[in-house]
């Protein structure tokens, strides 16, 4: 079965610093896709980033970064030069079998303090 | 530029009543999903359908039903609400061509049992 796993429930950084929220997952799939959203306090759910288990570089979009791991499993999001704007829920999730639906870690709630 | 719209947006039943859950996508999706985000759980999969005429069970599937009668259309019933079933509910879709296929999320609804 798959699964995915973020060990932080809560994380502070302070504005214009980097920050990394950690994801691990476990798969026996070997074509999979690995996912981060945001959600703010608004509740919507934003797309921000995607790696392909086959993709040999890491995925970038701005000022989001997927360091991905495949030995160790790992698929962490980096956000650059945070902002106030950052703060909100941090999801990380890899698609499944079942019609390519997303199995979502827990959340990491992440805080940007000026 | 609609994408997915979820009706309606708050609800509060009470224990036994029954209610649906409309959701609509203008994106020619084929595949689309129902979640159900609870604090601390992350989002977990209740029902998702491949394309009309469709459906199949996710990870969360009982006390619900779905139905696809229409491309654009994936609607989530509740036939007898229980408390356990308080929770913000997600539609998404997604064109569900492989592993790289992003989830559309619609913006919640808020669903209180008491």
């Amino acid at each position: 079965a798959q699964k995915i796993t973020q060990t932080q429930p809560g994380m502070f950084v302070q504005e214009k610093e980097a920050v990394t929220l950690d994801c691990t997952y476990d798969t026996s799939d070997p074509s999979y896709g690995l996912f981060w959203y945001k959600q703010p306090s608004s509740g919507e759910m934003i797309f921000l980033i995607y790696q392909g288990s086959y993709d040999q570089q890491n995925a970038t979009e701005g000022r989001y970064s997927l360091n991905f791991q495949k030995a160790r499993k790992s698929a962490n999001l980096v956000i650059s030069a945070s902002q106030l704007g950052d703060s909100a829920m941090y999801f990380c999730a890899m698609s499944s079998r079942a019609g390519y639906a997303l199995n979502f870690g827990k959340g990491t709630s992440l805080l940007v303090t000026p | 530029n609609a994408g997915v719209t979820q009706t309606p947006k708050f609800r509060v039943l009470k224990t036994g009543q029954s209610m649906t859950l409309l959701c609509a996508q203008d994106m020619n999706h084929e595949y689309m999903y129902w979640y159900r985000q609870d604090p601390g759980m992350g989002l977990r999969l209740i029902h998702y359908s491949v394309g009309e005429g469709t459906t199949a069970k996710g990870e969360v599937p009982d006390g619900y039903n779905v139905s696809r009668l229409k491309k654009q259309n994936f609607l989530l019933g509740l036939e007898s609400a229980a408390p356990s079933q308080t929770s913000v509910y997600f539609c998404a879709s997604s064109h569900g061509q492989g592993v790289s296929g992003e989830l559309f999320f619609g913006e919640g609804s808020r669903l209180t049992v008491l």
